[in-house]
């Protein structure tokens, strides 16, 4: 099983709503990420994971609070976002912090 | 801190045509992976460069990596409709975890 799977594929929330992303991987990797992408342009790392443990969070607001329960999950909890937040957001993992990484196909978050 | 430069941005090409995208790093890389991200998809792991002056094939892709670890290029001979997407070129940094540093993306339009 190569698969990220990420659910849910669409979200449409208020900015008053509190939700959650989640990714789920079976391939033993122990690196995770977040990445958010907007329209047209590359995938902007939000978060890593490395052995379960936050390594890596590139500024991102607190409205953003990531969360990796086991070595097989990652799900990142949304609460109080922007419209400006809207965006496709991606996970991934790696085997090791230098090898390919596979990304999910994405949750497409409109925040209205 | 670490910058990615990608060109071009956007290529149109007839069918049959060759394509090259290429990427410069204010920095040098442990290694360079390229991704291909189709319209409404994912990025999808093409290859990883790690050796100085490394060059790779796959089929009608050649990818090269910078004897000084800095650039690397992504060659197309002979492109296909097929071949459609947005090509991404990611750089890795030492020290175990897999920051990838996306450069912009070149969004190939191939004309058939």
């Amino acid at each position: 099983d190569t698969e990220v799977t990420q659910t849910p594929k669409h979200l449409v929330m208020g900015m008053t709503n509190k939700k959650s992303l989640k990714c789920e991987q079976h391939m033993g990797h122990r690196a995770m990420y977040w990445y958010k992408q907007k329209a047209k342009k590359p995938p902007e790392l939000m978060f890593v994971y490395s052995y379960e443990k936050l390594s890596i969070n590139e500024s991102v607001p607190s409205r953003f609070s990531p969360e990796c329960p086991n070595s097989s999950l990652l799900n990142l909890h949304l609460h109080a976002l922007q419209p400006e937040d809207s965006a496709l957001y991606l996970c991934a993992s790696s085997a090791r912090g230098d090898t390919e990484a596979f990304f999910g196909q994405g949750t497409r978050l409109t925040v209205v | 801190g670490q910058q990615v430069m990608q060109i071009p941005q956007y290529q149109h090409v007839q069918e049959g045509e060759d394509f090259t995208t290429y990427c410069n790093s204010s920095t040098t890389l442990s290694n360079i992976q390229w991704y291909k991200q189709r319209p409404g998809g994912h990025p999808v792991f093409l290859i990883q460069l790690v050796k100085s002056g490394e060059v790779k094939k796959q089929k009608r892709l050649t990818f090269q990596f910078g004897e000084a670890k800095k650039n690397s290029s992504l060659h197309i001979t002979a492109t296909q409709t097929t071949d459609v997407g947005t090509y991404f070129c990611a750089g890795g940094r030492d020290g175990g975890y897999n920051k990838l540093i996306f450069g912009a993306g070149t969004r190939l339009a191939v004309h058939p």
